[in-house]
């Protein structure tokens, strides 16, 4: 069965800084989705990727997909204290088409003004 | 517009008792989702819905049933509560089951003593 291993585990990082969070997939990914948790919050979609080598920006978040399709990376550009919480990678667990979503263990990120 | 929504938010059950946990949403959306988090796991799938009418197993299905009564709802059973049980359930609804962004709600913590 597919996993999704998320690096690191957990960051701190001092506002302003840039940080970078990966996800490793162990099969090739069909659709990859980033979402954002708040503590005892639901999950918020960030962004969702498809193709290999895809790229999609929203305000100071970037997240890509290599060309081979099996690792994800986020990245924050000067960090603000809003960008803290809780990040997951998911991914369609079949062959792209299920909606059957499993889930990184997920990143903590705190951001420290 | 509502979005997701789910009841109870907080509910603590004794073991062999019985709940349903309920789901609506209001976005016309043909798939619907149930979920646990479990810290350290990320989320886990436990039923799914493509379509009203259709429900199927998840990642983690054991010791539980769902409904899906009509379009708008889907509520999940727990027959008789166990404390590995004890979690947290997020619904979640989506247009099309396949590369669709999915939609969370607020989620509700279970407790099983």
């Amino acid at each position: 069965s597919q996993e999704l291993e998320q690096s690191p585990q957990s960051l701190i990082v001092q506002e302003g800084k840039n940080l970078t969070i990966n996800c490793t997939s162990s099969k090739t990914l069909y659709g990859l989705y980033w979402y954002k948790q708040k503590y005892g919050e639901g999950l918020i979609f960030l962004m969702m990727l498809q193709k290999g080598g895809e790229e999609k920006s929203h305000e100071k978040i970037t997240a890509k997909l290599d060309e081979k399709k099996q690792q994800s990376s986020l990245h924050i550009t000067a960090s603000q204290p809003s960008h803290a919480g809780i990040y997951l990678c998911g991914a369609d667990g079949g062959s792209g088409n299920t909606g059957k979503l499993i889930f990184g263990q997920g990143t903590t990120l705190q951001v420290k003004p | 517009n509502a979005g997701v929504t789910q009841t109870p938010k907080f509910q603590v059950l004794k073991t062999g008792q019985s709940m349903t946990l309920q789901c609506a949403q209001d976005m016309n959306h043909n798939s619907m989702y149930w979920y646990r988090q479990d810290p350290g796991m990320g989320l886990r799938l436990i039923y799914y819905s493509a379509s009203e009418g259709t429900t199927d197993k998840g990642e983690v299905p054991n010791g539980y049933n769902v409904s899906r009564l009509n379009k708008r709802e889907f509520s999940l059973r727990l027959e008789s509560a166990a404390p590995s049980q004890t979690s947290v359930y997020f619904c979640a609804s989506s247009a099309l089951a396949a590369y669709n962004e999915q939609f969370f709600g607020p989620g509700t913590r279970l407790t099983v003593l």
